[in-house]
């Protein structure tokens, strides 16, 4: 069965400072992973997917299929970034079902 | 463009009493997602339609809960009758069909007293 685990509830970081927010998922196949992320009062959003290989707002994520980690980097956090963010897999099936983790409360301090 | 619009925002009910949730998804998005989301968890997958099927209703309560999407649409999600552990947030989200970027709605937060 798909699982995602997301280890840390908050991870706090000093403006300026990297940040890694780690996802490991469970999943036999080749699944599609994500992530998602809720600002303060705002509704869950695509962040990223693997597949685009984009860097949005400064942030990366690599498939380590040896590994099946989908870490979410950036090199330099910002106030702004403070935020819940979670990883997600789509299975490569015909079910198409998006299983979210937990979820990380990232806080980024002045 | 309008986004995914649910209604209520909010709802407080007291246990035993019957609670029905509303969702328009985006114009043109085949799929449509309820997802159940307690606090400090992620959202958990209630029940998928695709059109007017519901193609993936597995982990959803059937004993207290039901669901439909008429005409393909809007979506309503139906707690009769409520229990004190259904307080929640009930998300909507809606996508084109196979792909994993679903747009969400901005939920509606349930408390059962």
């Amino acid at each position: 069965a798909q699982r995602v685990t997301q280890p840390e509830k908050l991870l706090s970081v000093f403006k300026g400072a990297p940040v890694e927010l780690k996802c490991n998922y469970s999943y036999s196949g080749s699944p599609e992973l994500f992530w998602y992320v809720q600002y303060s009062r705002q509704r869950l959003q695509l962040l990223l997917r693997h597949i685009s290989r984009e860097s949005i707002k400064g942030f990366t994520a690599d498939l380590n299929k040896g590994e099946t980690s989908f870490h979410l980097k950036k090199p330099f956090a910002q106030e702004e970034d403070s935020a819940m963010y979670y990883c997600a897999t789509q299975g490569g099936d015909s079910s198409y079902k998006l299983i979210f983790g937990s979820g990380t409360r990232l806080l980024v301090r002045p | 463009e309008a986004g995914v619009v649910q209604s209520p925002r909010y709802k407080i009910i007291e246990k035993k009493q019957p609670v029905a949730f509303w969702c328009n998804p985006i114009s043109g998005h085949n799929t449509l997602y309820w997802y159940l989301q307690n606090l400090g968890q992620g959202p958990e997958l209630l029940i998928r339609y695709e059109n007017e099927e519901a193609v993936d209703d597995s982990q959803l309560p059937k004993d207290r809960f039901s669901a439909e999407r008429l005409k393909g649409v809007d979506s309503t999600l139906k707690i009769q009758p409520a229990e004190l552990g259904d307080s929640a947030v009930y998300l909507c989200a809606s996508s084109k069909r196979g792909t994993g970027e679903l747009f969400f709605g901005e939920g509606s937060r349930l408390t059962v007293l």
